[in-house]
């Protein structure tokens, strides 16, 4: 199974700041990484797939990058909107796996 | 436009079974595969079993093999887990949640869209 690491835990940024979110995978997962958002009560939203394309309606804020094992989501400039829980996800293997998550909170 | 919505989640006693369905809409089912994704009170995502658009090849995370079964019907256009000896690490919110891309596009893919969820709680 793979592992995937996601740092940190908890992110503090205020509004109009950038986050920067890691997610490491205990083994290569090519390009097929995934990062979700979730706020509470809500169901995950996807953001980011082939671990650098922006899902439909997601704004040009979010980017994210890597590949093998090492990814990064960058939030440009925080909304309000944004504070949120995003997970990370492979789908290179079975079982799919995701990240414990980084909450991003104001 | 798609929809996933999910159905059968309750309270059901320890060593019980039960059976969540996720109905869907919008799209052409049978060219996608499909999961299911549970999440625990105030914990993470974890992927619990997949199928491919075809229903011929399943997968399921150790914790559950042996004891769920994912299934599909692809003149109904519905997803179905058979869960049974539950106990109370499946106490959980469980979500439907559709491959990205059809089967004729990509051989892996990540989940998108989700359906909203049905709770299930094991307990005596």
């Amino acid at each position: 199974e793979i592992v995937m690491t996601q740092s940190p835990a908890t992110l503090s940024v205020s509004p109009g700041e950038r986050a920067t979110l890691s997610c490491r995978a205990s083994q290569s997962v090519s390009s097929n990484l995934a990062w979700y958002q979730q706020k509470p009560g809500q169901t995950p939203r996807l953001v980011i797939y082939g671990a650098s394309t922006r899902a439909t309606g997601i704004p040009a804020r979010f980017s994210g990058s890597g590949s093998g094992t090492d990814f990064t989501l960058t939030i440009t400039s925080l909304q309000s909107e944004d504070f949120a829980i995003y997970y990370c996800q492979q789908y290179n293997n079975w079982p799919r796996t995701f990240g414990q998550g980084t909450k991003v909170e104001i | 436009q798609v929809q996933l919505v999910e159905s059968g989640g309750g309270v059901v006693q320890p060593g019980r079974s039960l059976r969540l369905s996720c109905s869907t809409s919008g799209f052409s089912f049978s060219s996608y595969a499909i999961h299911w994704v549970r999440q625990a009170p105030g914990k993470g995502l974890e992927w619990v079993a997949g199928v491919s658009h075809d229903g011929n090849k399943k997968y399921y995370v150790d914790s559950v093999n042996g004891r769920f079964s994912i299934s599909r019907d692809n003149s109904k256009n519905t997803l179905s887990l058979q869960m049974d000896s539950l106990g109370g690490d499946d106490t959980a919110v469980y979500y439907c949640a559709r491959a990205g891309c059809s089967a004729g596009s990509c051989s892996r893919a990540w989940f998108d869209p989700w359906g909203q969820g049905t709770l299930v709680t094991v307990s005596s």
